[in-house]
């Protein structure tokens, strides 16, 4: 019962460096999204996808890219990364949102 | 555009006590859902409670209870019998229906249960 995993826990970049973060789910559930959480400002939307196939921004989509590869995986990209996208990152799937463990990433 | 106001920041209360967390929200829907998570120190996200729009009749689970006031979009949060282990930040979030089933979250409530 693996529901929504995430990689990597943790990671450190360096300003202008590029990475992905792995999402995959194991529910046969058709929508995934990927949010953000910073201090004091709850979780806010970076992107989702309703269906394979289909992206769409939330409320936070600027400096990320996304590609839902298949029904079960879900990833996001950082192609420069900022320091102002240090944050903690959070993928979830299904109506109920079904969360990851989390990525801390720190942009130094 | 919905919002999400968690107007406690922080709460505390006594083990075996009552506690309510409140929640307001803004929208023009009329079709929605309405959630309360928990996230512990582990920084895990957990499902607590769901309301339906639809559902005049408040949500349970176990300890846990809301109370749904629909024409006042208001969705508090009542935590009965409080144990150490509820303390968590606490997270009401809203989710549309139409196109785009996204979610909104609160900017949480840091509930501490203390001994």
């Amino acid at each position: 019962n693996a529901g929504v995993t995430q990689t990597p826990k943790f990671q450190v970049l360096k300003t202008g460096q590029s990475m992905t973060l792995q999402c995959a789910q194991d529910m046969n559930h058709n929508s995934m999204y990927w949010y953000r959480q910073d201090p004091g400002m709850g979780l806010r939307l970076i992107y989702y996808s309703a269906s394979e196939g289909t992206t769409d921004k939330g409320e936070v989509p600027n400096g990320y890219n996304v590609s839902r590869l298949n029904k079960r995986e879900f990833s996001l990209r950082l192609e420069s990364a900022a320091p102002s996208q240090t944050s903690v990152y959070f993928c979830a799937s299904s109506a109920a949102l079904h969360f990851g463990n989390g990525t801390r990433l720190t942009v130094t | 555009a919905q919002t999400v106001t968690q107007s406690q920041p922080e709460m505390s209360v006594q083990e075996a006590e009552t506690v309510t967390l409140s929640c307001t929200y803004d929208t023009s829907e009329n079709n929605y859902y309405l959630f309360w998570y928990k996230q512990p120190p582990s920084r895990q996200m957990i499902l607590v409670i769901r309301q339906e729009a639809y559902k005049q009749q408040n949500a349970t689970e176990n300890r846990f209870s809301v109370n749904f006031q629909k024409a006042a979009k208001s969705f508090s949060l009542k935590i009965s019998d409080s144990q150490l282990g509820d303390t968590a930040m606490y997270f009401c979030a809203f989710m549309k229906l139409s196109y785009g089933q996204n979610f909104v979250f609160g900017p949480g409530t840091r509930l501490s249960v203390l001994p």
